[in-house]
């Protein structure tokens, strides 16, 4: 069963405006962490940002926040002030406890394409 | 400087040969993950591993198996490629502590095999 959900296979935006990419997860357990990950076309994943299920206040780093609202299950990303870097795949990920230890698994992705 | 690496970048293989892909990490990281990498479909978790010696299936283990006997290694096998394998791969490894920390993941540059 799907447990990420991304539903914009690809978005744009224009340069120096914001872009929120959508990402809707399905867990039962109370406690649970998500993870946004960008990879650009050179192939590398590169760690954005990180929300706790226990966090109260929305996650930010730089440019990046995490628009983390619990009840809804969903744990947008929201791009301030796009650049022409930001053109990239991102990916919103969530990391659960196993039996033995902890998995963390991904969504389908969302390609940005930001307009000079 | 973190590293996780592969052992090749490129794969050609053919149907039926047995195939056996290479991570290591050198930040003597407890949890390592194997994903194969499908447009459209995002990263989808094939095994990991919390600790040497234990396994857990993700949510494609079929076709595949994997191997753990020292902490900074961990391989992916093929046991008989079929044409269906072709894709990227991409290991990771991470610290554990619980759900709640913030520890991303660490990726390698990924193999991409081809199955003829």
């Amino acid at each position: 069963a799907q447990k990420i959900t991304q539903t914009q296979p690809g978005m744009f935006v224009q340069e120096k405006e914001a872009v929120t990419l959508d990402c809707t997860y399905d867990t039962s357990d109370p406690s649970y962490g998500l993870f946004w990950y960008k990879q650009p076309s050179s192939g590398e994943m590169i760690f954005l940002i990180y929300q706790g299920s226990y966090d109260q206040q929305n996650a930010t780093e730089g440019r990046y926040s995490l628009n983390f609202q619990k009840a809804r299950k969903s744990a947008n990303l929201v791009i301030s002030a796009s650049q022409l870097g930001d053109s990239a795949m991102y990916f919103c990920a969530m990391r659960e406890e196993t039996t033995g230890g902890f998995k963390t698994i991904f969504g389908a992705g969302t390609r940005l394409f930001v307009k000079a | 400087d973190v590293k996780v690496t592969q052992s090749s970048r490129y794969l050609v293989k053919r149907t039926g040969e047995k195939v056996f892909l290479e991570c290591v990490q050198d930040m003597d990281h407890e949890n390592m993950f194997w994903y194969r990498q499908d447009p459209g479909l995002g990263l989808r978790l094939i095994y990991f591993s919390y600790d040497v010696k234990m396994k857990e299936k993700g949510d494609i283990p079929e076709g595949y198996s994997v191997s753990r006997e020292k902490k900074e290694r961990f391989s992916l096998i093929l046991e008989s490629a079929s044409t269906n394998q072709t894709s990227m791969y991409l290991c990771a490894s991470s610290l554990t502590g619980t759900v709640m920390y913030s520890y991303e993941q660490y990726f390698g540059p990924g193999t991409r095999l081809t199955v003829t």
